[in-house]
């Protein structure tokens, strides 16, 4: 099976943009998950979906926000783009057997904001 | 918020060598996962602990799991330079596809 996707590999915005990223799960899996990568806070969990609805939000504004289509794909939104939301967002796709699941990532997408 | 603390932060050694990864967590959890990365890309998952198991092999792998000490090791076996990573522990405290991640440890193996 291929695996998790994401697009773009690199991004660069400016400051008060927005920015959409994508995420592709491994073929039947129907949870994905976001966290975001910084050298400072290092890796926390931004929300995760699952057949369409979002389960599980992690503490992050509102300017932060997602949704996954029928076809389990995925997106992330930033909007009003913030110097310190520069980062490495990574996704992450489950195979949900029962409760005790690894979760497969992508290669990340890395956000640089000026 | 960081669940997990991995000790050390850095690890240094040679080819050849063992290299042990400790991580401390908080809360319960229903299991416990290792991840590799590699400058900064996506992560590798290595391997899967649950809450009721105390060891567990894969490979050159060996982790082992202390619920009551809420501490959990990574110790990689005859250590080679394609090995220099950050390792990363995760927990998992709910049902939910959710993994609270620790600090890492960055290991350099040189040859």
């Amino acid at each position: 099976k291929a695996g998790v996707t994401q697009t773009p590999r690199y991004l660069i915005k400016t400051r008060g943009q927005q920015v959409t990223l994508s995420c592709s799960p491994i073929s039947g899996h129907r949870s994905v998950s976001w966290y975001q990568q910084t050298p400072g806070q290092g890796l926390q969990f931004l929300f995760e979906y699952f057949s369409e609805t979002q389960r599980n939000k992690g503490n992050f504004p509102g300017r932060f926000s997602g949704r996954q289509f029928s076809n389990s794909r995925s997106e992330m939104n930033v909007s009003t783009l913030e110097l310190g939301d520069s980062a490495l967002y990574l996704c992450a796709s489950t195979d949900l057997k029962g409760f005790q699941e690894t979760q497969y990532f992508g290669p990340g997408t890395r956000l640089l904001v000026l | 918020s960081q669940q997990g603390e991995e000790d050390p932060q850095a690890l240094s050694i040679q080819e050849g060598e063992n290299a042990t990864m400790n991580c401390s967590y908080k809360t319960s959890i229903n299991n416990l996962q290792w991840y590799r990365q590699n400058s900064g890309r996506g992560l590798v998952h290595l391997i899967l602990i649950r809450s009721n198991e105390r060891e567990k092999h894969s490979g050159r792998l060996r982790v082992t799991l202390d619920t009551s000490k809420k501490s959990s090791s990574l110790l990689i076996t005859a250590s080679r330079a394609a090995d220099t990573a950050s390792y990363f522990c995760a927990t998992a405290n709910s049902g939910y596809s959710t993994l609270t991640f620790g600090k890492g440890t960055m290991l350099l193996v040189s040859p």
